[in-house]
């Protein structure tokens, strides 16, 4: 079946622009997380939803990153005034979970967004 | 002090050989650990899950040690397939379903 998906793959943005991350998870995926990984770390904890409830958003680094998943499907993950230190991969996962337990995520390919 | 921390590496293996990562993680209340594997430019992909009574796939072992808050994967055989960053994982607690990650280290297998 289809993975998470992620649009678009790669972004070049001029600092001050504002940026839009689109993620689709896997069907029937309650789920869902945004991560940033810069370039030799690994992911760092954005945000995470269950269904459309944003339930923890405490990774955000300022005001300037809001996320969203108003129908508990799609999420998109907002960046605005791009400031060069935003330049990242930002890496969405999915997951099936159950209360109390941890579920497999699963990663989407990412969005490699640049900021000149 | 990161929560979760690893050798960077890079570690650079002749085929054939046996291989071991090592990761320590700072929060003791965490409860579940994995290693997951990179390929370059490519998305994290669980490798496997990390129990206290070890756990072993084929040619990789991992280890949890709690009193230590140390774990381990112990790669047998090293393949050239096997070149990729692996990632040591943790999840907190419950109720929190976030992971948090080491930087990596990186393995290169030398034919």
């Amino acid at each position: 079946g289809a993975g998470v998906s992620q649009s678009p793959r790669y972004k070049v943005a001029k600092r001050g622009q504002d940026v839009a991350l689109r993620c689709d998870p896997i069907s029937g995926h309650v789920s869902l997380f945004w991560y940033q990984q810069a370039l030799g770390q690994g992911p760092e904890f954005l945000t995470y939803f269950q269904n459309e409830a944003q339930l923890d958003k405490s990774g955000l680094p300022s005001d300037r990153f809001f996320a969203e998943r108003p129908e508990g499907s799609v999420s998109t993950l907002k960046i605005q005034r791009t400031q060069q230190e935003d330049s990242a991969v930002y890496l969405c996962a999915s997951s099936l979970p159950t209360s109390g337990s941890h579920e497999t995520q699963y990663f989407g390919p990412g969005t490699r967004l640049l900021v000149l | 002090r990161k929560e979760v921390e690893q050798d960077p590496g890079p570690f650079n293996v002749p085929e054939g050989a046996t291989v071991a990562f090592n990761c320590t993680y700072s929060n003791s209340a965490s409860q579940s650990f994995f290693w997951y594997r990179q390929d370059c430019r490519k998305e994290p992909k669980l490798l496997m899950s990390v129990y206290s009574s070890g756990n072993e796939d084929g040619r990789f072992t991992a280890q949890l040690n709690r009193a230590s808050q140390y774990i381990s994967l112990l790669i047998r055989d090293s393949k050239l397939s096997d070149s990729a960053t692996y990632l040591c994982v943790v999840h907190p607690n419950f109720g929190n379903e976030k992971l948090t990650f080491g930087t990596g280290t990186r393995l290169t297998i030398i034919p």
